[in-house]
């Protein structure tokens, strides 16, 4: 599975749009991007993934660049309980996947009233 | 559905005792998960199960065993524990296959003296 690189803290203002880059550049062509986030010590909690196009769901929308090799996860109104540390993972799929996710550090979001 | 749930929530053992840590999960999912995480740092996977009676390793195996009789119970058993594998423990599952989503359990926290 490819690397990911994140910046391991970021702020943002409660109400406004948080942008969280990840960068992926080896990046296969079967390869997901994921994000998932871990609120304060409890288990991780799946965002969204993409493979090529755009996606929106409830929580967020993810921001898959054309050539795949960075992604971004928006929020597109932080509140207070947005506050976590969220993870970009990239993972295969194919006859031999097993689903594992290896996490990095993720980046630690710090959403300020 | 209650999810996945791990029971203990909390435990501390002594240096040499052993002692198996509980998960469950109500999805009938096939592919179950074990992963610790130590402070500030992301997941690491311990081991893994594609279904009922098959296991395999993951990134951090040593120290720990794991069967899998049945599709709904994953326990992970601590056999001789030691100071390094104080953590917080967390059971996942998920459908088959890398793009479906992780469904991770709030973790035992476990601290060994």
């Amino acid at each position: 599975d490819a690397k990911t690189t994140q910046p391991p803290s970021m702020d943002c203002a409660e109400g406004r749009a948080a942008n969280l880059p990840c960068n992926h550049s080896t990046i296969s062509g079967n390869e997901y991007v994921y994000w998932y986030r871990q609120i304060h010590s409890q288990g991780p909690q799946y965002i969204i993934h993409g493979l090529k196009n755009n996606e929106t769901n409830e929580m967020a929308s993810l921001i898959i660049t054309e050539d795949r090799k960075s992604s971004t996860l928006i929020l597109p109104h932080a509140t207070l309980r947005d506050t976590a540390v969220y993870y970009c993972i990239v993972r295969v799929e194919g006859s031999s996947n097993t689903g594992k996710l290896i996490f990095g550090q993720g980046t630690t979001l710090q959403v300020k009233p | 559905n209650a999810g996945v749930t791990q029971t203990p929530k909390f435990r501390i053992l002594k240096i040499g005792q052993s002692m198996t840590l509980q998960c469950a999960q109500d999805m009938n999912h096939n592919y179950m998960y074990w992963y610790r995480q130590d402070p500030g740092m992301g997941l690491k996977l311990i081991y893994y199960s594609v279904g009922a009676g098959i296991t395999d390793k993951g990134e951090v195996p040593n120290g720990y065993n794991v069967s899998r009789s049945t599709t709904e119970d994953f326990p992970l058993r601590l056999e001789l524990a030691a100071p390094s594998q104080t953590s917080v423990y967390f059971c996942a599952s998920s459908t088959s296959g890398a793009r479906y989503e992780q469904f991770f359990g709030p973790g035992t926290r476990l601290t060994v003296l």
